[in-house]
């Protein structure tokens, strides 16, 4: 079986700050892990993968993200947040690229100006 | 490149009728897509895996009679509520999964049962 958990529902942060969003992952085989993020009433826009290449994963808008194993984490960030970063993001976790995708329950993550 | 549609984007109808959601992946071809049911607040819940040519495969707890899906072309799924009840209310999303591994989503269709 295969979990994830996203520490924190809400994090708040002013722009021009560090964004951090926390995942952890459970999996008994090696995973693939994902970033999506989600503006309200829209889709998932997938921000970043790991597939076992490269432990860290520069994704789309200025985010990235660093696979550990020895911490099971695979947390998100990004060195200066903007207004535009508001809305909630989802960690997901896979067995593989062909098998179904588990979500974290999301994080929403608000910029004040 | 990428893109998943989803039609309509909103639908209200009676209590006891049937609507059909269809998802499209525009710009490449998806022999499964999936179908997620997200609840206000709360994160994606998987229902089901469709798999073009063969029937799908539904989340225990999911009733497979009432949310009807068929996946005719590796471009186009569709997912039919039936007899629809105000419990059914929800925001539905489809995804659908290129040759390399990922899964990409289309922008949700809100669904109201009055």
């Amino acid at each position: 079986a295969q979990s994830v958990t996203q520490l924190g529902s809400h994090v708040s942060v002013s722009e021009g700050a560090l964004v951090l969003l926390r995942c952890n992952y459970s999996s008994s085989v090696p995973p693939y892990l994902f970033w999506y993020v989600q503006y309200p009433n829209q889709g998932l826009q997938l921000l970043l993968k790991y597939t076992s290449a490269a432990t860290l994963v520069k994704g789309i808008n200025g985010f990235e993200a660093e696979f550990k194993k020895s911490e099971t984490s695979f947390h998100l960030t990004k060195p200066s947040a903007h207004m535009s970063d508001a809305a909630e993001y989802f960690c997901a976790v896979s067995h593989s690229g062909y098998s179904t995708l588990t979500f974290g329950k999301g994080t929403m993550l608000l910029v004040s100006p | 490149g990428a893109v998943v549609s989803q039609h309509p984007s909103w639908v209200i109808c009676k209590s006891g009728t049937s609507v059909k959601i269809e998802c499209r992946s525009l710009d490449f071809q998806a022999t499964t897509m999936f179908w997620y049911r997200q609840f206000p607040k709360q994160s994606l819940m998987l229902m089901a895996t469709s798999n073009e040519g063969s029937k799908a495969t539904y989340e225990q707890g999911v009733e497979k009679d009432k949310f009807l899906i068929n996946h005719a072309s590796l471009t186009l799924s569709t997912l039919t509520v039936t007899s629809a009840h105000p419990e059914d209310s929800s925001f539905y999303i489809c995804s659908a999964r290129d040759g390399e591994e990922t899964q990409y989503f289309g922008p949700g269709t809100r669904l109201l049962v009055l």
